[in-house]
């Protein structure tokens, strides 16, 4: 069954230092999301992809974090200078579409990269 | 709003008991909504879900029910095992959005 995929599992970084996670989504979908899981608390949006452009970002989504797709298969979450608070479980996801009603809007997630920001 | 919310945790059960896990959530429409779990050390899989009212999800016995009247989505298993304790995160989809909310969360722990 396909899946998504997330590349590293685990990253450690330094303060300041830019990150890279990287995300295969499922092949035949069109809609990409990135979301975060600080340690013991929920599941938060932070954006979503479509047709190369971000379709909607939150407010934690700011000038520190980029998205990209930069060939037809990766997905990929860029932060340029991180912040102890960015420590947490980044999960990318996609969809075949966005909403509708149809089952084609379920969101199917990657096993998440953990990042620590020391 | 678009909020989520979930019954606190954690809930400890026996095996066999029977559960539930409430979920109820704000909005206007009738958004979809879905049940993900989380096994110790791994990501999100999707459970269930149901994209309109009076739809039932199911699998792996477990089933919610879309409850318009109600603004509900209670998770039920009717005999619960050791190798479902995980995480149950109740989540709804924002129309006109392209977003899951998702409710705080709840640790289930089943004994033997």
């Amino acid at each position: 069954e396909p899946e998504v995929t997330q590349t590293p599992s685990h990253q450690v970084t330094q303060m300041g230092q830019e990150v890279i996670l990287r995300c295969v989504p499922i092949s035949n979908h069109l809609y990409f999301y990135w979301y975060r899981q600080i340690l013991g608390q929920k599941v938060e949006f932070l954006v979503s992809f479509y047709n190369n452009e971000i379709s909607e970002k939150s407010e934690i989504f700011d000038d520190q974090f980029s998205v990209e797709r930069p060939d037809g298969s990766n997905f990929t979450l860029k932060i340029r200078s991180t912040k102890l608070e960015d420590s947490a479980m980044y999960f990318c996801a996609s969809s075949e579409r966005a909403s509708g009603g149809a089952l084609r809007e379920t969101q199917y997630f990657g096993p998440g990269t953990r990042l620590l920001v020391l | 709003g678009n909020s989520v919310t979930q019954m606190e945790g954690p809930v400890t059960l026996s095996e066999e008991a029977f559960l539930t896990i409430n979920c109820t959530y704000t909005a206007t429409g009738y958004p979809s909504l879905f049940w993900y779990v989380q096994y110790p050390g791994e990501g999100l899989q999707l459970l269930l879900k149901a994209t309109k009212a009076d739809d039932k999800g199911s699998n792996k016995g477990f089933e919610a029910t879309y409850r318009k009247e109600t603004t509900s989505f209670h998770l039920e298993k009717g005999s619960v095992q050791v190798s479902d304790s995980a995480v149950y995160f109740c989540a709804r989809l924002v129309q006109g959005a392209q977003k899951l909310v998702f409710g705080q969360g709840t640790r289930l722990t089943i004994n033997p």
